[in-house]
């Protein structure tokens, strides 16, 4: 069965240091998302991408949060300065349909801020 | 506002024994509901979903969920549970036009052998 993949599956990075979260998703979806969550807490969604833009982003994607799809391939997160607050898991997922059809997600990568 | 609640943190169960996971919800539009495993190590994955007709939902591995429009709720079962059933349980909602799913906290299932 086709997987979404998430590469490092665990990131650390200084404070105020930029960084990037790739993602693989399944080659024929077309809706892609990033969720995350910090440990204890509930899985929060970030932001949804559909042909090469975003559709739709909560508040905690602020203007230091962006995403790309820059291969057709690849789904990338950058946090451009990391916060403490930051570190949390981060799960990419992706889906065929944009409604009626299940999110596939990543395993995730944790991402540690120091 | 939307939202979900998982009220078990962690429900401890011997083999065999029965299960059930309360969720309930606050959402005022369509209601389209999942249910998401994620065991040791590994990724979310999908157990079952409602998005219409018969309110009772079977999934994968002998589990169902019950959808009680009067009650908000959509708990999950399973009659006889098994060690490898040790995982994380996330009812989750959809919450938007744009797939973006609202979790609850999650609920932490130990079986023991």
């Amino acid at each position: 069965e086709p997987e979404v993949t998430q590469t490092p599956s665990h990131q650390v990075t200084q404070m105020g240091q930029e960084v990037i979260l790739r993602c693989v998703p399944i080659s024929n979806h077309l809706y892609f998302y990033w969720y995350r969550q910090i440990l204890g807490q509930k899985v929060e969604f970030l932001v949804s991408f559909y042909n090469n833009e975003i559709s739709e982003k909560s508040e905690i994607f602020d203007d230091q949060f962006s995403v790309e799809r820059p291969d057709g391939s690849n789904f990338t997160l950058k946090i451009r300065s990391t916060k403490l607050e930051d570190s949390a898991m981060y799960f990419c997922a992706s889906s065929d349909r944009q409604i009626f059809s299940p999110l596939h997600f990543g395993n995730g990568t944790r991402l540690t801020v120091t | 506002a939307q939202s979900v609640s998982q009220h078990n943190h962690h429900v401890i169960l011997s083999e065999a024994a029965s299960l059930e996971l309360g969720c309930n919800y606050s959402y005022g539009g369509t209601v389209n509901l999942f249910w998401y495993v994620q065991y040791p190590g590994q990724h979310l994955q999908l157990l079952l979903k409602y998005f219409s007709g018969d309110p009772l939902v079977k999934g994968i591995k002998g589990f169902e969920a019950e959808f009680i429009k009067s009650k908000f709720s959509f708990n999950l079962r399973k009659p006889s549970v098994q060690w490898s059933d040790t995982a994380e349980y996330f009812c989750a909602l959809l919450g938007g036009s744009q797939g973006n799913l609202i979790f609850g906290k999650g609920t932490k299932l130990s079986v023991k052998p």
